[in-house]
């Protein structure tokens, strides 16, 4: 049981160019995100899914797609990298949204390092 | 929209003080709420979560964290810093489950000897 797993954990790219961060989990967990993180700032959504074939955007969706197409994967797309863009990404997934439960929460991948220069 | 605020984006305490990280949140409902921490370069480990009917909740590593209705607040704490301890701390919430967590901006806490 591998958890979330995220590839690469450090990737640099040139202005203008694209990439794509993977997500996977072996835990068959229904609801994934990805994350940013930026310094004081926090963790901000970007964009998330509640099932194969649904997605929806958060709160800085701009400059990035994803898409689900199966359970255990949810990539996120950069189209045209720019300078804002260098973060550390996260990608999170979780069973169940019922709080009751003893497996409710998000488990968080090891995050991806991404710089544009 | 909700918020979380986490005051002090630092705290210094000496080894074996306690330890006190506040999280306050903006809902009129009880909402979601977890506290995460997240060591040098490393992803967010859980530390405890919020579930209906404990407001004493306990978690790992011996930190637990109180949830107060009235004050919208869910403070983290433990009663004797290690060294161990130093990382950053997230407070995080949500109204509807999963979908849209709101961290607050962390809080590194430092220990020193």
């Amino acid at each position: 049981n591998a958890g979330v797993t995220q590839t690469p954990k450090f990737q640099v790219l040139k202005t203008g160019q694209s990439m794509t961060l993977q997500c996977a989990q072996d835990m068959n967990h229904e609801y994934m995100s990805w994350y940013r993180q930026d310094p004081g700032m926090g963790l901000r959504l970007i964009h998330y899914s509640v099932g194969a074939g649904i997605t929806d955007q958060g709160e800085v969706p701009n400059g990035y797609n994803v898409s689900r197409s199966t359970t255990e994967d949810f990539p996120l797309r950069l189209l045209s990298a720019a300078p804002s863009q260098t973060s550390v990404y996260f990608c999170a997934s979780s069973y169940s949204t019922d709080r009751d439960r003893a497996d409710y929460g998000y488990t968080f991948g090891s995050g991806t390092r991404l710089t544009v220069v | 929209a909700q918020s979380v605020t986490q005051l002090g984006s630092h705290v210094s305490v000496s080894e074996g003080a306690l330890v006190l990280l506040r999280c306050n949140y903006s809902s009129s409902v009880p909402p979601y709420l977890f506290w995460y921490v997240q060591y040098p370069n490393q992803g967010l480990q859980l530390l405890l979560k919020y579930t209906t009917g404990a407001t004493l909740v306990k978690g790992i590593n011996g930190f637990e964290a109180e949830f107060k209705k009235s004050e919208t607040s869910f403070h983290l704490t433990k009663p004797s810093a290690h060294m161990s301890d130093a990382a950053e701390y997230f407070c995080a919430v949500s109204l509807t489950g999963f979908q849209k967590l709101v961290f607050g901006t962390g809080t590194r806490l430092l220990v020193s000897p």
